[in-house]
């Protein structure tokens, strides 16, 4: 069974950073590509970042360049997400997903339950 | 900037049909957008419901289908019922890694 568990998610001040973790399991986690998407309170989703699984690449949505970086560590099976000069526009439920293939073309097949990120001061 | 349109709202009689769309503010929608789409209840996680235009999710029921019809692609859902209720969510891949959601529509089952 995929399971992807977010945490990190908490109260910052603006400026400030947060850095996301997703705890994978129940698939072969090196071979698929990851991403972030977030979901402001009472708005849609957005889509934040993505990483390929073959090394070819990260994404960003204009939003959050420049302020986020994506990364894994495939040994550990965990995406991470390193918020930086934080605005209180980044306040939503940040998802971890699984990419249906190896780059991020064809969307996500599982989603994690979420972790929340505040800003405010 | 490339915006994804889905109506913001639409209703559904139990046990009818719906198609809800998602499309492009400039353009046409076609299978090299890879659409997606996702059910999402308030306060709960989005759920897959199919990718890559029309491949359904695991366990996914057959009720929920997808396309691409004319310029725009599509969700049908047959044979509706009152927990099909909710937000759907499509996302087209734009190239170089990136996707776009569109804005979600809210289902009305009455």
């Amino acid at each position: 069974e995929v399971q992807l568990l977010e945490s990190g998610g908490g109260l910052v001040q603006p400026g400030g950073s947060l850095r996301l973790s997703c705890a994978a399991s129940g698939f072969t986690f090196s071979s698929y590509a990851m991403s972030w998407v977030r979901q402001a309170p009472g708005k849609g989703l957005e889509w934040v970042s993505s990483f390929s699984a073959a090394a070819d690449g990260t994404y960003y949505a204009d939003s959050v360049k420049g302020r986020f970086t994506i990364s894994r560590d495939n040994s550990k099976n965990t995406l991470y997400l390193q918020m930086n000069s934080l605005r209180a526009e980044d306040t939503a439920v940040y998802y971890c997903a699984k990419v249906v293939q190896i780059r991020p073309r064809e969307g996500f097949d599982y989603w994690g339950q979420g972790t929340l990120v505040t800003v405010s001061s | 900037q490339t915006v994804v349109t889905q109506e913001p709202s639409f209703s559904v009689s139990p046990g009818g049909t719906v198609t809800l769309t998602c499309g492009l503010s400039s353009g046409s929608v076609s299978t090299s957008y890879y659409p997606s789409w996702y059910q999402q209840t308030p306060g709960q996680p989005p759920r897959t419901l199919i990718y890559s235009t029309n491949t359904r999710s695991s366990g996914v029921p057959d009720r929920f289908s997808g396309s691409i019809l004319g310029n725009k692609a599509a969700l049908t859902i047959t044979g509706a019922q009152a927990d099909d209720e909710c937000y759907y969510y499509c996302v087209l891949f734009m190239g170089s890694g990136i996707w776009v959601f569109g804005g979600g529509t809210k289902l009305t089952v009455l």
